[in-house]
């Protein structure tokens, strides 16, 4: 596609429920990046994907947050037994390796419009 | 990871110049400077990126002095569509695989 779509756009769901937000990068993309905004703050990194593996996920809060992307391309963020804690915009984004250049304007860095997470 | 300080908030005019200025004291050398724009309900847009001196492109313009421990993103005559927070970044770092890392940026409103 043309841009980094996610979906859903917003999403409420009850505190303890098990939610999962879907990132489709760009294509030939083959970096992967979650991010998680509160309001007010910058976006904060959870987790990198290179291909299908997770090559960082020290931004991972801890074990109710799970990512994956078994074919390379969508990625889906899993977070189980949701807290109101958990209530941020999550951000997608792709590029091209990041390893052939430092420059965002080589990558094609593209972040997704994000998906609207809210927890009551 | 080098850190970045910028002004929380900013205001200014139609048709003014804005500057917004950063300090990232602990920058490396292999690290380039990045300025982000981010609209409400968007994700943020790569907006400039340089190493050392100027660099100007179609949107703004990005001084960095010598020493890289600062750097100023320079708006020309803001519209009220300027209206949005601006991050300073250093990296994407080749070794941190394009992480990257936010601080809480600038909130730039352009009053009529």
């Amino acid at each position: 596609g043309a841009g980094v779509s996610q979906t859903p756009s917003n999403k409420v769901t009850e505190k303890g429920k098990y939610v999962e937000l879907r990132c489709d990068p760009i294509s030939g993309h083959t970096a992967l990046y979650w991010y998680r905004q509160s309001l007010g703050q910058g976006p904060e990194f959870l987790i990198y994907f290179q291909g299908t593996g997770a090559a960082d996920d020290s931004g991972l809060p801890n074990d109710r947050f799970f990512a994956v992307r078994p074919e390379g391309s969508v990625s889906t963020l899993k977070i189980q037994r949701t807290e109101r804690g958990d209530s941020a915009v999550y951000l997608c984004a792709s590029s091209l390796d990041p390893h052939r250049s430092l420059a965002s304007e080589d990558h094609g860095y593209t972040f997704g419009s994000g998906t609207r997470l809210t927890v009551v | 990871l080098a850190k970045t300080t910028q002004p929380i908030s900013m205001d200014s005019y139609e048709g003014q110049e804005v500057n917004i200025t950063c300090s990232h004291n602990n920058i490396a050398t292999n690290d380039y400077i990045t300025w982000y724009q981010q609209f409400p309900s968007q994700g943020p847009r790569f907006i400039i990126q340089g190493y050392k001196t100027k660099v100007t492109n179609e949107v703004a313009s990005l001084f960095i002095p010598a020493d890289r421990k600062s750097s100023t993103l320079s708006l020309p005559r803001v519209s009220l569509s300027d209206t949005a927070v601006y991050y300073c970044l250093v990296g994407p770092h080749k070794n941190q695989g394009g992480k990257l890392i936010f601080g809480q940026g600038t909130e730039l409103s352009v009053k009529p």
